[in-house]
């Protein structure tokens, strides 16, 4: 089944622990991104990645970083999580124009 | 800076009525406009697109209204159902495949 897995689904942290989300797609695709979605705030791109080894700033990059050393994978990585972190988060591929989410992780920084 | 406005941020219908959102954006360079479905507890995929070089698409009971001029385009959708109750978020393409998307709008449709 093609889809965008990602994990933890849930997590809930305390201030400045480093935490790592998992995203991982079986599509072959060469476009990655993250997303955070918050109320009244719709969704803002985060990350995003046109490939291998290249990624570059989205919307609201402070406070979080990603590497993409494989074509599938694409971790967020929050070094030291601060409470106005706690959010819904989103991975997701695209293949031309439409972009697949995964099921997205729900964090608290504490 | 949000470059995509949705509205509205809710809105409840009756089972069979029309849901209306709307979008506004002011970047002339978007040229794909697609809007997203999300469920509670999923994430958000892809419902409906269109293009800037056609003024409506449709498919079933969902139609985009688009109007280049007034930088402005809506999701229709007909003879709304309750299983329609989701948040609905519209979205432009800026470049590649980056999308900005709007705030959202949580419709609710009532039996």
């Amino acid at each position: 089944e093609a889809q965008v897995t990602q994990n933890p689904r849930y997590l809930i942290t305390v201030t400045g622990k480093k935490l790592t989300v998992t995203c991982s797609q079986n599509m072959n695709h060469e476009y990655m991104s993250w997303y955070r979605q918050d109320p009244g705030l719709g969704l803002r791109q985060i990350y995003y990645s046109m490939n291998v080894e290249v990624t570059d700033k989205g919307d609201v990059p402070e406070g979080y970083k990603v590497s993409r050393k494989e074509k599938r994978n694409f971790p967020l990585i929050l070094e030291s999580p601060s409470p106005n972190q706690t959010s819904l988060y989103f991975c997701a591929s695209s293949f031309r124009y439409e972009q697949f989410f995964g099921p997205g992780t729900r964090l608290t920084v504490l | 800076q949000q470059q995509v406005k949705q509205s509205p941020q809710s809105l409840i219908v009756q089972k069979g009525g029309i849901s209306i959102i709307n979008c506004a954006y002011e970047n002339t360079a978007f040229d794909y406009f697609p809007w997203y479905q999300q469920f509670p507890g999923k994430g958000p995929a892809l419902l409906i697109a269109i293009r800037p070089d056609v003024s409506e698409k449709k498919e079933g009971r969902f139609t985009i209204s688009f109007n280049k001029s007034a930088k402005q385009f809506s999701l229709h959708i007909m003879d709304s159902q309750p299983g329609d109750s989701a948040t609905y978020f519209c979205a432009a393409r800026t470049s590649g495949s980056r999308l900005t998307f709007g705030e959202g709008t949580q419709l609710t449709v009532n039996p």
